[in-house]
């Protein structure tokens, strides 16, 4: 089944430890998108590929960063993770930017822990 | 203000009962709308999309979308106990942006 996957599921990192989430799809779409969600809040997007170009949220802290070496797989980098950070990170693709492409499909989610 | 704005809840309806869950947007050249569930501590998963005014069913739900008031709601008729968890309504302009989410309860 055509999908999107994350790994890990679950993440213990301590504080100021960088970390590295992955995202994999075989959906074969033009569009990856990174999310944070804090618990009770709306998914917050970070940023997103829009096949390689990248497209960085103004109020996206410097501290994370993103890699897409290729249309499946794409890279949420933390690189000194704060305890603000704890949260569920959300890998989110769709087949393309114009309009009727855009509905995004969500993998599983990563759940991030800074002690 | 918000862009996109929902009623936290929580929204609590017996089994069985319509549960009706609104959403309001700010940017009015909006122009695609998606009705997400979430259950707790999993990722959203899409239930709906609508592009045009008026309503859009799809077996138990229906998505209302009305571009000149700037809402679009769902309606869950027969409403289940496995329907409890949050709703995000999110809005796509330029990117795609989510609610805050409605919570629903279904009591059995």
């Amino acid at each position: 089944d055509a999908m999107v996957i994350q790994n890990p599921r679950y993440q213990v990192t301590q504080f100021g430890k960088p970390v590295t989430l992955s995202c994999s799809q075989t959906l074969n779409h033009n569009v990856m998108y990174w999310y944070q969600q804090k618990s009770s809040q709306a998914p917050k997007l970070l940023f997103h590929y829009y096949d390689k170009d990248f497209n960085n949220e103004a109020d996206t802290p410097d501290n994370f960063q993103s890699r897409r070496p290729n249309t499946s797989f794409c890279f949420l980098d933390i690189r000194s993770p704060g305890l603000g950070d704890t949260a569920m990170y959300l890998c989110a693709t769709s087949r393309d930017l114009g309009q009727g492409y855009q509905t995004q499909y969500f993998g599983p989610g990563t759940r991030l822990l800074v002690l | 203000q918000k862009e996109v704005e929902q009623n936290s809840g929580p929204l609590s309806v017996p089994e069985g009962a319509i549960a009706s869950l609104n959403c309001t947007y700010s940017d009015r050249v909006s122009q695609s709308f998606f009705w997400y569930r979430q259950y707790s501590g999993k990722s959203p998963e899409l239930i709906m999309s609508i592009y045009s005014n008026g309503d859009k069913e799809d077996g138990r739900f229906t998505a209302q979308l009305n571009k000149a008031s700037q809402y679009v709601s769902l309606l869950i008729r027969d409403s289940q106990p496995s329907d409890s968890a949050t709703y995000l309504c999110a809005v796509i302009s330029n990117d795609m942006r989510f609610g805050a989410g409605t919570r629903l309860t279904v009591k059995p």
